[in-house]
């Protein structure tokens, strides 16, 4: 367990539909980061956020967005999906003092767009 | 900006024999490197990291990795295969210094244990 938390694990909707991921980090982690794992494109970084502050931007659509919350939990909305949206989110966080090079990944949430 | 190659989508060995993982990368700075092991509908897990110092790195259940710089790789090894290794095996680089920018992984090589 590495003690990032993402719900659902399961997510299942329509074309043109709006969902919101949402991730907690590891007690003591400032930085989260969003990915997108799928069969065309492998695991790609979508997005990083420290503190509260957006901090670096990967391959992230504009449909997309994310934020942190002041409890340091983070949110992924995707929007307009499309079915090349379906895959795997995952969520990381990092910054603890003896581990600031390590990224920590949750178990991901599946996201299928019908 | 850096990219990672993963020689080989499917490795294939037998119990016992060793376990190589080619990674090589590219980056205009010196990198992070990262071995990750991802086991069906799971998450990823470090198996083990290269920052600074050492350049050959141990990492758990039984895996190294060895950094060169002068043919920018850094294979994962393991002298004995368990069946337990049978997994997804990602190779990843960061940008050395700072605490921006995430990771850019390979695609991935699949380590499949013959009994």
């Amino acid at each position: 367990d590495s003690g990032v938390t993402q719900t659902p694990k399961h997510l299942i909707t329509a074309t043109g539909q709006r969902v919101t991921l949402r991730c907690s980090p590891r007690s003591g982690d400032l930085s989260v980061y969003w990915y997108q794992q799928s069969l065309d494109q492998g695991l790609q970084f979508l997005i990083q956020y420290y503190n509260g502050e957006e901090r670096a931007k990967g391959n992230i659509l504009e449909r997309f967005s994310a934020q942190q919350f002041p409890d340091l939990h983070s949110e992924l909305n995707l929007s307009s999906l499309e079915l090349g949206d379906s895959a795997l989110y995952f969520c990381a966080s990092s910054g603890d003092r003896e581990h600031y090079n390590e990224q920590f990944f949750g178990p991901g949430t599946r996201l299928t767009v019908l | 900006a850096q990219s990672v190659t993963q020689l080989g989508s499917h490795v294939s060995v037998s119990e016992g024999a060793l376990v190589l993982l080619r990674c090589n990368y590219s980056s205009s700075v010196p990198p992070y490197l990262f071995w990750y092991v991802q086991y069906p509908n799971q998450g990823l897990q470090l198996l083990l990291k290269y920052t600074t110092g050492a350049t050959l790195v141990k990492g758990i259940n039984g895996f190294e990795a060895e950094f060169k710089k002068s043919e920018t790789s850094f294979h994962l090894t393991k002298p004995s295969a368990h069946m337990s290794d049978a997994a997804e095996y990602f190779c990843a680089v960061r940008p050395w210094g700072g605490g921006a920018d995430g990771l850019t992984f390979g695609k991935g090589t699949h380590l499949i244990i013959q009994p």
